[in-house]
């Protein structure tokens, strides 16, 4: 069972251009979750998915960026007219909503992440 | 609006003495809990976790100690040893539903 995968692992842009970053989550997760981390600093949320829609994407910067899920395929993180800020790892994680009787939950479940580069 | 907040960004503790990271959420709704370990160029795992109904749970090393009627979550590892040095995020969700993250605490156990 493999487990959420991401690519690329590291991507270089320059300034101005397009960056699409892919993550496929684990078999069965319908739960997607992108978050950056900025040189120094900790997770910031960005954008939360279900299949085919967008549930919480108040981490988003109001312009340039976008995500999908769609029905078949992976995750997608667009970032156009990249700036040098937008140079950071982003995490995807994907979960399977699921709460338990005893009180247990679901967990997320982390890629390796993508490291992008604008230079 | 952070709804899980992590005030120490850093932590360093002798190897065998007890580290205690702290957590602290705002939003009562939440049921569950989870501590995520995160080492450099590689994603978060999950470490140990704490569903709102209990106030502790164990594994190992490492136990998680949730406190609801002041929102705070702690998490204690004894003995520390070298390899724990990591950054530690706390994170929070209710339902099953979105994880809140804090934005971690980074420990350095010295030999």
């Amino acid at each position: 069972n493999a487990g959420v995968m991401q690519n690329p692992r590291h991507l270089v842009r320059r300034r101005g251009q397009e960056a699409r970053l892919r993550c496929s989550p684990m078999k069965g997760h319908s739960h997607v979750y992108w978050y950056r981390q900025l040189p120094e600093e900790g997770l910031k949320f960005m954008v939360y998915l279900q299949k085919e829609n967008i549930i919480d994407e108040s981490g988003m910067p109001k312009e340039r960026f976008s995500a999908e899920f769609p029905k078949e395929g992976p995750s997608i993180l667009r970032i156009q007219q990249v700036v040098r800020g937008d140079s950071a790892a982003y995490f995807c994680a994907s979960s399977l909503r699921r709460v338990s009787p005893d009180g247990s939950n679901t967990e997320a479940f982390f890629g390796q992440g993508t490291r992008l580069t604008v230079v | 609006d952070q709804q899980v907040k992590q005030n120490s960004p850093s932590l360093s503790v002798q190897e065998g003495r007890i580290s205690i990271l702290n957590c602290d959420y705002t939003n009562s709704m939440f049921d569950y809990f989870l501590w995520y370990k995160k080492y450099p160029a590689e994603g978060p795992t999950l470490l140990i976790s704490i569903s709102s109904i209990k106030d502790k749970n164990e594994d190992g090393r490492f136990t998680v100690f949730l406190n609801k009627s002041a929102k705070h979550l702690s998490l204690h590892i004894v003995p520390s040893q070298p390899g724990d040095s990591a950054v530690y995020f706390c994170a929070a969700n209710r339902d099953g539903n979105q994880f809140y993250f804090g934005t971690g605490t980074s420990l350095t156990v010295i030999p």
